[in-house]
């Protein structure tokens, strides 16, 4: 199985910074097929399920507030949140689904410093 | 808009079974693959299943192979988990969640449903 590892487990900061999360892969997720690298990003807030922010590592899914941002290379990937608000408060989840079994990793929890 | 309603959940001894359901809507059902994935309480997301469109294509987690059936009914659009010898540590929330891109295998969930819980427990 790949094995998503998330940094950190958890982070505070300030309303209007940067807010930077990384997902390491124990195994590329990049296709050369395709050259599309199969890693996603989820925010979860409390009650609630996981909701969709970035796929394809960089491609924001439609409606996602442009200060989220995905990129990354085959084992090392990054979600940004440019500039935190207060809404962003949730655990962040990376997820492989290169290959079966889809992987996560364990999550990151945002919090205001 | 789309929608996928968890239900089945509840209270249950271990090593007893229970079915779980997902209905959809807003979205032609037939023409995506789906997955189930579970929440233990306060922990991380567990992919636990996947089903093709046509349900001719079903991959497990080694956790519940053997255990948990997933199969679909495309005429009454609806997904269901079958789980048997039910154990303790399968305590969770059950998301079933729909892929983006639909006649993909692999592909990220753009949708979940709100979840079911199921506790274990004599």
């Amino acid at each position: 199985d790949i094995v998503m590892t998330q940094s950190p487990d958890s982070l505070a900061v300030s309303l209007g910074e940067r807010a930077t999360i990384n997902c390491k892969s124990s195994q590329s997720v990049l296709n050369s097929s395709n050259n599309k690298k199969y890693l996603a990003w989820y925010q979860q807030k409390p009650g609630q399920p996981p909701k969709l922010l970035i796929y394809w590592a960089s491609t924001r899914e439609s409606g996602v507030p442009d200060r989220f941002s995905g990129s990354g290379s085959g084992t090392d990937f990054t979600l940004t949140i440019s500039s935190l608000q207060s809404e962003d408060v949730a655990v962040y989840y990376c997820h492989q689904y290169y290959r079966v079994p889809g992987t996560f990793g364990q999550g990151t929890k945002v919090e205001i410093k | 808009q789309v929608q996928l309603v968890e239900s089945g959940g509840g209270v249950v001894q271990p090593e007893r079974s229970l079915r779980l359901s997902c209905a959809a809507s807003g979205f032609t059902f037939s023409s995506y693959g789906m997955h189930w994935v579970r929440q233990a309480p306060g922990k991380g997301l567990e992919w636990l299943t996947l089903i093709s469109y046509d349900g001719s294509v079903k991959y497990y987690a080694d956790s519940v192979k053997g255990r948990f059936t997933i199969s679909r009914d495309n005429s009454q659009n609806t997904l269901y988990l079958q789980m048997n010898s039910l154990r303790p540590e399968d305590t969770a929330v059950y998301y079933c969640a729909k892929v983006r891109n639909g006649r993909e295998l692999l592909d990220p969930f753009d949708h979940w449903g709100q979840g079911t819980l199921v506790t274990v427990s004599s």
